[in-house]
């Protein structure tokens, strides 16, 4: 079974940092891309970052550029989020997603929470 | 960055009845365009790529169309598992992609 199961979430303040992971199984991890998308009742889906097949091209959307940084390990099928200097309006819940373009494998997410 | 809009924000209709979705790009972004459905409490379902090839398990019923700025998700017959909210996605612009706001399909 394909599957994305995401971790590491959880509350910070403000200022602070997390390390989110992603754990894939039941497809071959390197010869994919990868993406971080969020969602939050208000602002609905934000795609974060994403990272292709190698590692070799990362991109990040304005809100998070220069904060966050997206890696993958191919030898433990995992895909990371590391995010410093959290802000409030980081608060979501953050999935771990197949692809870096569109996403056709989602995982339930790992909830963040910023707050003082 | 493009502002990706939908409508309507909710949809009410009656099983079997035909459901149209619109979504609309505030440039260009070719057919690279996707969509999604979201039911409560679970991730996103990638149903439609390229502006109209349906993801692997996706039936029939769900198709796609449109180019440039105007794209429609149309579901022919609604099922009762369809309802649900339904994104589009743009990802001509690397890194810049965006979703739109929903659209909620109810029931009538």
């Amino acid at each position: 079974e394909v599957q994305l199961v995401e971790s590491g979430g959880g509350v910070v303040r403000p200022g602070g940092s997390l390390r989110l992971s992603c754990a894939a199984s039941g497809f071959t991890f390197a010869d994919n891309g990868m993406s971080w998308v969020r969602q939050t009742p208000g602002k609905g889906l934000e795609w974060v970052s994403g990272i292709n097949w190698n590692g070799g091209s990362t991109g990040y959307a304005d809100s998070v550029k220069g904060r966050f940084t997206i890696s993958r390990d191919s030898a433990k099928n995992s895909l990371y989020l590391q995010m410093n200097s959290l802000r409030v309006e980081d608060t979501a819940l953050y999935h771990c997603a197949r692809g870096d373009y569109y996403m056709d494998v989602w995982g339930k997410g790992t909830t963040v929470t910023v707050s003082s | 960055e493009i502002v990706m809009t939908q409508s309507p924000a909710t949809l009410s209709v009656s099983p079997g009845e035909r459901a149209t979705l619109s979504c609309r790009a505030s440039q260009s972004v070719s057919r690279d365009l996707a969509w999604y459905q979201q039911k409560p409490g679970q991730a996103p379902r990638l149903l439609i790529y390229g502006a109209s090839t349906r993801a692997t398990g996706i039936p029939a019923r769900f198709s796609g169309s449109g180019s440039e700025t105007e794209f429609t998700l149309t579901i022919s017959s609604l099922q009762s598992e369809d309802f649900a909210v339904y994104y589009c996605q743009q990802y001509n612009n690397w890194p810049l992609f965006t979703f739109g706001p929903g659209t909620k399909v109810d029931i009538k």
